[in-house]
């Protein structure tokens, strides 16, 4: 069974301390690993796509990378406007489905 | 763009009573897909329909549950009868040949 986890379930830092969430996934094919931003009351928003191992992206203060197992979604020099809950997500060759982690609360202090 | 839009934002209604969420897909997006949120389970896929078809509905919890997309621009999830179990956020996605998906604002149901 296709399946996500992350971790930690919730992560506490303080503004300017940099750190890394993570998520591994167990699916059959990977088409794709997307991540997400979830403010509370809201849809998720789209972060990032990725599609192989190697690969990066990156926007502000936010880079993701993928591994053949995992993937990373690195912090750096947070601010509280980071503050959200991240959700990481895949999709298996020949879906269209995604298969969602359980995400990691992350709050910024100031 | 406007975004996906959903009706209700806020939906309570009582035990064995009907309830009908909606959905306005991003224009020209040709995948849609309902999700259902709660702390227990997580954001779990109901079903998605790929140029107003259904493909996969392998997630709607019984047949209580039904989805309709009679045009690329509207779609409804309906509940009848619905029970307390059934009260989350339903979330309703877009997306361009199912790629990166494009979520709305969802709609917190309260069944009591």
């Amino acid at each position: 069974e296709d399946q996500v986890t992350q971790s930690p379930e919730a992560l506490r830092l303080q503004e300017g301390e940099s750190s890394s969430l993570n998520c591994s996934y167990t699916v059959s094919g990977l088409r794709g690993l997307f991540w997400y931003r979830q403010d509370p009351g809201k849809g998720p928003e789209f972060l990032f796509t990725l599609y192989s191992a190697g690969e990066e992206k990156e926007k502000e203060r936010l880079k993701a990378t993928l591994t053949k197992k995992e993937s990373f979604l690195h912090i750096t020099a947070p601010k509280p406007e980071d503050s959200a809950t991240y959700l990481c997500a895949v999709t298996i060759q020949g879906a269209q489905k995604l298969v969602f982690g359980q995400g990691t609360r992350l709050t910024i202090n100031p | 763009d406007a975004g996906v839009i959903q009706s209700p934002r806020h939906e309570v209604t009582e035990m064995g009573q009907e309830v009908t969420l909606r959905c306005k897909p991003i224009s020209g997006h040709n995948s849609l897909f309902w999700y259902r949120q709660t702390m227990m389970r997580g954001l779990e896929l109901l079903i998605y329909f790929n140029n107003n078809v259904p493909i996969d509905d392998s997630g709607m919890p019984e047949d209580r549950f039904s989805a309709k997309m009679p045009n690329a621009s509207f779609s409804t999830l309906k509940i009848q009868p619905s029970e307390p179990r059934d009260s989350a956020v339903y979330f309703c996605a877009s997306s361009l040949s199912g790629v990166e998906q494009y979520f709305g604002p969802g709609t917190r149901l309260t069944v009591t």
